[in-house]
């Protein structure tokens, strides 16, 4: 079993449409990101936490610490949405960083 | 500031060649993040550098890899001899400091290896 797993894997929604990934993890952490990563190949950082909620536009992150689970959410969700979302947790050292496969969201108009 | 600058973008060698891949990272900076991407393995962390020091390369794959920091503003990732399975994208990323801050990425280097 994979220490960080998301779900779904794979995702498509309509423009406009409320969305939902799911992460969740099986140590113990120090910090949890939300990466983007366009089809085009780069990497963007969307949220690091490590407790409660952060907002940035559309987009929300969740975690709850003692379920080992965090969700981001996109409201509103657009076609300029559509990439592969990757979840990666860091370790309670601050010494390591391990990911997920990622979720691949396509939205279309 | 110009970002995450990474050196070449595309590199295509033939087994057994040195590859040298190179890594600028945002100036005041003082953590440094190499990556392998793959389509089997996803993202994996190969070395994390803090203020210039190799604080974990448990993800270098084996001795081939070596990875060096000569300053704050310099990084190389160096593949010796390479292999076809070292095929991948390298992405080098920084942040403030440590892994507790938002990570900026470099675009990569797409290494082929005939």
């Amino acid at each position: 079993k994979n220490e960080v797993e998301q779900s779904p894997q794979n995702l498509t929604a309509q423009e406009g449409e409320f969305i939902t990934i799911n992460c969740s993890y099986s140590v113990g952490i120090s910090a949890l990101h939300w990466l983007q990563q366009h089809p085009g190949g780069g990497i963007v950082s969307l949220f690091m936490l490590s407790s409660g909620k952060k907002k940035h536009g559309r987009l929300i992150a969740t975690i709850n610490i003692q379920e080992k689970h965090s969700s981001l959410h996109i409201t509103a969700s657009h076609p300029r949405d559509s990439a592969v979302y990757i979840c990666a947790v860091g370790n309670q050292a601050g010494t390591a960083l391990i990911f997920g496969k990622g979720t691949t969201l396509s939205v279309s108009s | 500031d110009a970002g995450v600058i990474q050196s070449p973008r595309h590199e295509v060698t033939e087994m057994g060649q040195e590859v040298t891949l190179r890594c600028k990272p945002i100036s005041g900076h003082n953590s440094l993040f190499w990556y392998r991407q793959t389509m089997m393995r996803g993202l994996e962390l190969l070395i994390y550098f803090n203020n210039n020091v190799p604080i974990d390369d448990s993800g270098m794959p084996e001795d081939r890899f070596s990875a060096k920091m000569p300053n704050a503003s310099f990084s190389t990732l160096k593949i010796q001899p390479s292999e076809p399975r070292d095929s991948a994208v390298y992405f080098c990323a920084s942040s403030p400091t440590g892994i507790y801050n938002e990570q900026f990425f470099g675009p990569g280097t797409r290494l082929t290896v005939l």
